[in-house]
C-alpha cells in the first residue's frame, strides 16, 4: 500500500483564488512528520510547510497552511490567494518514527501539478 | 549560501558506461541521502547514509552504489548504465534526529541513458 497518496495529478486555480491540495498517508507509527515540498519548473525542490503528529494546531507559513486531520489521515496543503508563481509540482511526503540508525527517511507522493490562470 | 551542490547538472551516457554524482553539503548535516524522480512516481529513495561512514539501501537501490566520503560528501554511481536509469537524480542532507526531518535538495543531476 503506498504511504503518501495524491489523488489529484494535476489542478487548475484562478489567480487570487484559495485552493487545496489534498494528501492521505498510512502509518502504524504515533511519531511522524508531514512536509509539503513544492517544484516549480525550473526543477528545484522547496520545502513550503512541516506538521508534526503531534502538533495541536494546523502548521501555518504565510499563505501556505496545512489542513492536518490525524483521525483522517490527512494533511491538505492550502495555498491562499493563489499567484502565477504558485505553478509548480507540489509534493506531500511522509517521515515516520526515528529509523535507529541515525536518520529519517522521507517517503514522497507523486505529486500534484498546481496550474494558475490568469 | 551553497547549501547541497551536485555535479554534474548534465549527462548523457551509452549503455554500459559507467559514472559517478557528486553530492557535497556546506551545513554540517548528518544524514545524506540519494533520491530519483521519475515522471508520475515521485521521489523515490536509492540509498542513504545515517552519518559517517554508514550507508545502507533504500526503496530502489539495485544497479546503484554509494560511498559516504566524509561527512561533507556523498557519491552515487552507476557501474554499467541502463536506460532504466534515465532520470532526475536529487541528493539531500538532513541534521538527523535532532530536527523535524527536513531534507534540504541540491538542484539536481538530469541524466540520460541511450
Amino acid at each position: 500500500a503506498q504511504k503518501i497518496t495524491q489523488t489529484q495529478p494535476g489542478m487548475f486555480v484562478q489567480e487570487k483564488e484559495a485552493v487545496t491540495l489534498d494528501c492521505t498517508y498510512d502509518t502504524s507509527d504515533p511519531s511522524y512528520g508531514l512536509f509539503w515540498y513544492k517544484q516549480p519548473s525550473s526543477g528545484e525542490m522547496i520545502f513550503l510547510i512541516y506538521q508534526g503528529s503531534y502538533d495541536q494546531q494546523n502548521a501555518t507559513e504565510g499563505r501556505y497552511s496545512l489542513n492536518f486531520q490525524k483521525a483522517r489521515k490527512s494533511a491538505n496543503l492550502v495555498i491562499s490567494a493563489s499567484q502565477l508563481g504558485d505553478s509548480a509540482m507540489y509534493f506531500c511526503a511522509m517521515r515516520e518514527a526515528y529509523s535507529g540508525a541515525g536518520s529519517y527517511q522521507l517517503t514522497f507522493g507523486k505529486g500534484t501539478k498546481l496550474s494558475v490562470i490568469p | 549560501n551553497a547549501g547541497v551542490t551536485q555535479t554534474p547538472k548534465f549527462q548523457v551516457l551509452k549503455t554500459g558506461q559507467s559514472m559517478t554524482l557528486q553530492c557535497a553539503q556546506d551545513m554540517n548535516h548528518n544524514s545524506m541521502y540519494w533520491y530519483r524522480q521519475d515522471p508520475g512516481m515521485g521521489l523515490r529513495l536509492i540509498y542513504y547514509s545515517a552519518s559517517e561512514g554508514t550507508t545502507d539501501k533504500g526503496e530502489v537501490p539495485n544497479g546503484y552504489n554509494v560511498s559516504r566520503l566524509n561527512k561533507r560528501e556523498f557519491s552515487l554511481r552507476l557501474e554499467s548504465a541502463a536506460p532504466s536509469q534515465t532520470s532526475v537524480y536529487f541528493c539531500a542532507s538532513s541534521e538527523g534526529r535532532s530536527n523535524t526531518g527536513e531534507l534540504f535538495f541540491g538542484e539536481g543531476s538530469r541524466l540520460t541513458v541511450l
